[in-house]
């Protein structure tokens, strides 16, 4: 049972590139999530889904886009990465609302 | 706003008792998490409080108490391997979950 998986886990991109990170969970979850976590600072939610073809902004929506064409995939977008975009990247999915989230094991982001 | 606070440090010898505290003021209550975050790894699920009280589980318990906004991670019989972030995150009135920064604990021999 692999739960939740994320790729890549690490990358290292140039200032204006575009990249997709990918999460996929087989745990048949209704909700998933896009999480970034920085030095100091709690997660921050950046986009979330509440079912397939669903998607809403988090706290920090800004310089992502989300997508959710299939209940097990949640995508997470970077259209021109900046360095302040540089960070650890948590995906996370759950069944209901006041269930434990379970997290992938992250992708580590540099935007040089 | 809504906010979490957690120590940001704290330290304890292996075989000994801490207490990590969390208060929190959030719009609503439908319950509090707490996560162990070993440091270059994803969180992991520890408790859930939604009623006043404690839950134990093994050598970690965790305690609520609603009308103060506050909750306590108690970790007995402390090993090595317990050094790790604890995070608290609170599940508001629109079941949106909010962190907090995360409590490292360092322990030592």
């Amino acid at each position: 049972n692999a739960g939740v998986t994320q790729t890549p886990k690490f990358r290292v991109l140039k200032t204006g590139q575009s990249m997709t990170l990918l999460c996929a969970q087989d745990m048949n979850h209704e909700y998933m999530y896009w999480y970034r976590q920085d030095p100091g600072m709690g997660l921050r939610l950046i986009h979330y889904s509440v079912g397939e073809g669903t998607t809403a902004k988090g706290e920090v929506p800004d310089g992502y886009n989300v997508s959710r064409l299939k209940k097990q995939n949640f995508l997470l977008g970077l259209e021109s990465a900046a360095p302040s975009q540089t960070s650890v990247y948590f995906c996370a999915s759950q069944m209901r609302e006041n269930q434990p989230q379970h997290f992938g094991d992250g992708t580590r982001l540099s935007i040089l | 706003g809504q906010n979490i606070d957690q120590p940001t440090e704290m330290t304890a010898t292996e075989g000994a008792i801490v207490q990590i505290n969390c208060t929190y003021q959030t719009s609503g209550f439908n319950g509090l998490f707490w996560y162990q975050q070993h440091a270059g790894e994803a969180p992991t699920f520890l408790s859930y409080n939604v009623l006043d009280g404690l839950e134990e589980k093994g050598r970690f318990s965790s305690f609520l108490s609603r009308s103060k906004g506050y909750s306590y991670l108690l970790l007995k019989e402390l090993q090595m391997k317990d050094s790790a972030s604890y995070l608290c995150a609170v599940l508001d009135s629109n079941y949106q979950l909010i962190w907090g920064a995360g409590t490292k604990l360092i322990i030592k021999p």
